[in-house]
């Protein structure tokens, strides 16, 4: 079965540039997707179709799909970002999510 | 704007079957196109996809709980449903529905989650 891969946590220093990895076989043939998760809350789609931002998520998250790794980019990273991050792709009519990578922020 | 609501038992006994409905508001089940599915987590662990249903009719399920899930939609209650039967208490979890548009490839409405918890 597929699967996707995600570093179990990320730290960063506010105002400073976050990186996520997501890791599977050609992941790139496929269209990765993020979301955030916050405690107590439902996840929140902040990237889709590799690269694209939904309404309402701020410029600073952005999202790239290259060979085996997508990447999730958060520029100036602020303290509400502190939170879980989830990959998410399609093999063919199923679903695969990462791990999640939670992003300390410090 | 469209809404989902899980709602359910809280508690299911071992060997049982969980049941559990997710009732879409702001807009009809029906129209357009979408994927309705069901994910859940574990505390503590991450995110993982139960399966879900084409506005179709049509069904995909994890390959892990296939032999276990049924998902159904009710129309006319503009709802959407998700059957687990024999759980065990790895099957406890917060459990979501969500919507995925095809042409997002992604899950842009999620429920707000309910607590399932499989003990005797």
């Amino acid at each position: 079965s597929y699967e996707l891969t995600q570093p179990p946590s990320v730290s960063v220093s506010p105002g400073q540039t976050a990186s996520i990895t997501c890791s599977g076989d050609i992941l790139d043939d496929k269209y990765a997707c993020w979301y955030q998760r916050k405690p107590g809350q439902s996840p929140v789609l902040v990237i889709y179709r590799d690269t694209k931002r939904p309404s309402g998520v701020p410029e600073r998250f952005s999202g790239s799909n290259s060979g085996n790794t997508a990447t999730l980019t958060i520029s100036g990273t602020q303290t509400m970002d502190e939170a879980d991050y989830y990959c998410q792709a399609w093999d063919s009519t199923t679903v695969v999510f990462g791990g999640g990578t939670k992003l300390t922020v410090l | 704007q469209v809404q989902l609501q899980e709602s359910g038992p809280g508690l299911v006994k071992p060997s049982q079957t969980l049941s559990l409905t997710c009732t879409v508001s702001g807009g009809s089940i029906s129209s357009g196109t979408y994927y309705w599915s069901w994910i859940r987590q574990p505390a503590g662990k991450g995110l993982e996809w139960i399966g879900l249903i084409h506005t179709s009719g049509s069904t995909n399920y994890n390959p892990s709980l296939k032999s276990r899930v049924t998902i159904s939609v009710d129309t006319s209650k503009n709802q959407f449903s998700l059957k687990l039967n024999s759980v065990t208490a790895a099957d406890t979890a917060v459990y979501y529905c969500a919507r995925a548009p095809p042409l997002l490839s992604a899950f842009d409405i999620w429920g707000q989650g309910t607590m399932v918890t499989v003990s005797s």
